[in-house]
């Protein structure tokens, strides 16, 4: 069973400020997927990646898939980033996702 | 296209009742699964179906059940509602091509709570 651990568990940031949320992982994977959800509210799919690097707007993705780790990195951080991020690996079957517990970010104006 | 629609968004239930948590996705996907999060913790599996007609346990299915008699619903029911059920409970969908599973797609969520 593959386990996966975010760090940090809750992270207080200023607006503007560089952010990186990590992610390791024990087994090796097919995909892994960065996932946002604000309080109260869905979870939404950012990124799925297997390998390297990917950029949506202000967030980048990456994975190293020797050492088993993956990066989430926030640019120009907004009070509308905060949210809990989520790590979550597959391994190619059916049998779902494995989830990381989460990181609480907060951005402050 | 509405993607994965989970009704209802929240209820109360009392100890040993039932009822189902409807899920329905319009991307023909042909995976489906509900998970449930519970505070501080990742969310786990609960049931998982990989196609109609088909439906497989996933870590935490003690008091759930599910059926897939179409490739767009797929519901869950709790029988004899207990306080360890009380959670935020998560329906989602996705595709799979070459051994690799994509298009995750959540929805809203259920929030449960068993008095």
């Amino acid at each position: 069973k593959n386990e996966v651990e975010q760090s940090p568990q809750n992270l207080t940031a200023q607006e503007g400020e560089f952010i990186t949320i990590n992610c390791s992982y024990s087994v090796g994977i097919s995909a892994l997927h960065w996932l946002q959800q604000h309080p109260g509210g869905g979870i939404v799919s950012l990124f799925m990646l297997s390998s390297g690097k990917k950029k949506h707007g202000r967030l980048i993705a990456t994975i190293n898939i020797q050492e088993k780790h993956s990066s989430l990195h926030i640019t120009a951080s907004h009070p509308r980033d905060s949210a809990v991020y989520i790590c979550a690996v597959s391994g190619g079957g059916a049998d779902g996702l494995t989830f990381g517990k989460g990181t609480h970010l907060i951005i402050q104006p | 296209n509405a993607g994965v629609t989970q009704t209802p968004k929240f209820r109360i239930l009392k100890i040993g009742q039932s009822m189902t948590l409807q899920c329905t996705q319009d991307m023909n996907h042909n995976y489906m699964y509900w998970y449930r999060q519970d505070p501080g913790m990742g969310l786990k599996l609960i049931y998982y179906s990989v196609g109609a007609g088909i439906t497989d346990k996933g870590e935490v299915p003690n008091g759930y059940n599910v059926s897939r008699s179409t490739t767009e619903d797929f519901p869950l029911r709790l029988e004899l509602a207990a306080p360890s059920q009380t959670s935020v409970y998560f329906c989602a969908s996705s595709r799979k091509m070459d051994r690799v599973v994509y298009g995750y797609t959540f929805g809203s969520g259920t929030r449960l709570t068993v008095v």
